[in-house]
């Protein structure tokens, strides 16, 4: 069964501009989620998405935003790009099925992306 | 809100031997879960070793097991016969009981493996 993907992996952007990153889930799951990682602030979670609907939010400002497509695919969106984004972007797909036994998350590689 | 603090940041230990990671967390949750996650030097994340709070037996996975102590809120990672492809960066995670997937991850702890 074919992992987490992530389109693109690496990404050089200038601030002011936006950017989409995309997110294809392990076959099968439902639950897409989204963390930025830096240096600094470690790992954040973004949101999380299941069937479609944002199920979560983390406490990051309006220019991140995501959605989710009907085959589980899913896209965040950074607008006005500010330096303090640049950042390792990671997917985590899981059946997300609440709390019963698929509470494992895959990771996908990550989406580099570099304001400048 | 939960927190997930790692205490070390940097480890290292020398080929076969044993080398334990610290995680505390902070919750007012009676269930939950906790996870370790590998993450190499540029490849993805994985997952280690879990524990559901519930369950009073620590977790094992081969030479990975898992020192739970629910009422000390500590939950620290033990690696057995220590190998090179074990270095990297550890990261700590809590996730609620219930329908959001949302990890809340601890700083990590650099894993070094000296030959």
């Amino acid at each position: 069964k074919a992992g987490v993907t992530q389109t693109p992996r690496y990404l050089i952007k200038t601030r002011g501009q936006q950017v989409t990153l995309s997110c294809s889930p392990i076959s099968g799951h439902r639950s897409v989620s989204w963390y930025q990682q830096t240096p600094g602030q470690g790992l954040q979670f973004l949101f999380e998405y299941f069937s479609e609907t944002q199920r979560n939010k983390g406490n990051f400002p309006g220019r991140f935003s995501g959605r989710q497509f009907s085959n589980s695919r899913s896209e965040m969106n950074v607008s006005t790009l500010e330096l303090g984004d640049s950042a390792l972007y990671l997917c985590a797909s899981s059946l997300g099925q609440g709390f019963s036994y698929s509470y494992e998350q895959y990771f996908g590689p990550g989406t580099r992306l570099t304001v400048t | 809100a939960q927190t997930v603090t790692q205490s070390q940041p940097e480890m290292s230990v020398q080929e076969a031997e044993t080398v334990t990671l610290s995680c505390t967390y902070d919750t007012s949750e009676s269930d939950y879960y906790l996870f370790w996650y590998k993450q190499p030097p540029s490849r993805q994340m994985i997952l280690v070793i879990r524990q559901e709070a519930y369950k009073q037996q620590n977790a094992t996975e081969n030479r990975f097991s898992v020192n739970f102590q629910k009422a000390a809120k500590s939950f620290s990672l033990k690696i057995s016969d220590s190998q090179l492809g074990d270095a990297a960066m550890y990261f700590c995670a809590y996730r609620s009981v219930g329908g959001s997937e949302k990890l809340v991850f601890g700083k990590g702890t650099k894993l070094t493996v000296n030959p």
